[in-house]
């Protein structure tokens, strides 16, 4: 069975960059079959996709955050990470992990991570 | 990027009742890139529905989902209380970003 685990500092100051890492376990994050994607849950503008990065290197992220994210993938340790740098108040929020299938008519996210609350503060 | 927009924002029902949630998506999804899920407080969102119709693994069979191009829905008959539950449409098509839509509430009345 297929866990993923969020961690990192669960508060962050402003305009300071905030590091997640997605700990993958019950499968191979080398795996050429999926992608390892990154979301968000706030209460101002509920579930946002943030990226996917694959095991190739490459990523797609989302256009509204695409100048402030790098996904990463470390396949040695079987996981992948989250940077966003300048953040503010409004990147509060719940940062959730998931595997989606590289075929296009499987590429809902399934399983997640149990979420992992990072909060933008002084 | 494709906005999708459920409704209602909450539904109050009584364990037993049938549940209709809707989904719209701005633009024509197809019949095969649309997902439900359900997220119970402080808890990450469970697949329940992907490709507009099927079941995941584990679903139990009071659960359907029915729809393409622009208009889509999740249905509940029976609602178990375990069921009551905040649910999520999600488009995984090739118009990235993937978006999801803002929720449905199911709360017991």
């Amino acid at each position: 069975q297929v866990h993923l685990r969020e961690s990192g500092p669960g508060l962050v100051k402003p305009s300071q960059t905030l590091a997640l890492t997605c700990n993958v376990s019950g499968d191979s994050i080398s795996s050429e079959k999926y992608y390892w994607n990154w979301i968000r849950q706030s209460p101002g503008k509920g579930l946002e996709w943030i990226g996917y990065v694959h095991s190739s290197g490459n990523t797609h992220y989302n256009p509204s955050l695409k100048s402030r994210v790098t996904m990463s993938a470390d396949t040695s340790k079987n996981h992948f990470s989250l940077r966003m740098t300048s953040v503010t108040a409004a990147d509060t929020a719940v940062y959730f992990c998931a595997r989606s299938s590289l075929e296009p008519t499987t590429r809902w996210f399934d399983p997640w991570g149990q979420g992992l609350l990072v909060t933008v503060s002084s | 990027e494709i906005v999708l927009t459920q409704s209602p924002g909450t539904l109050s029902l009584s364990p037993g009742q049938r549940a209709t949630l809707s989904c719209r998506a701005s633009q024509n999804v197809g019949s095969k890139y649309l997902a439900w899920y359900q997220q119970k407080p402080g808890q990450a969102p469970r697949l329940l529905i992907y490709g507009a119709s099927s079941r995941a693994t584990g679903i139990p069979d009071r659960f359907s989902g029915s729809g393409s191009g622009t208009d889509f829905t999740l249905t509940i008959i029976r609602l178990e209380p375990e069921d009551f539950a905040v649910y999520y449409c999600q488009q995984y098509g090739s118009t990235l970003p993937w978006t999801f839509g803002q929720g449905t509430k199911v709360e017991v009345k």
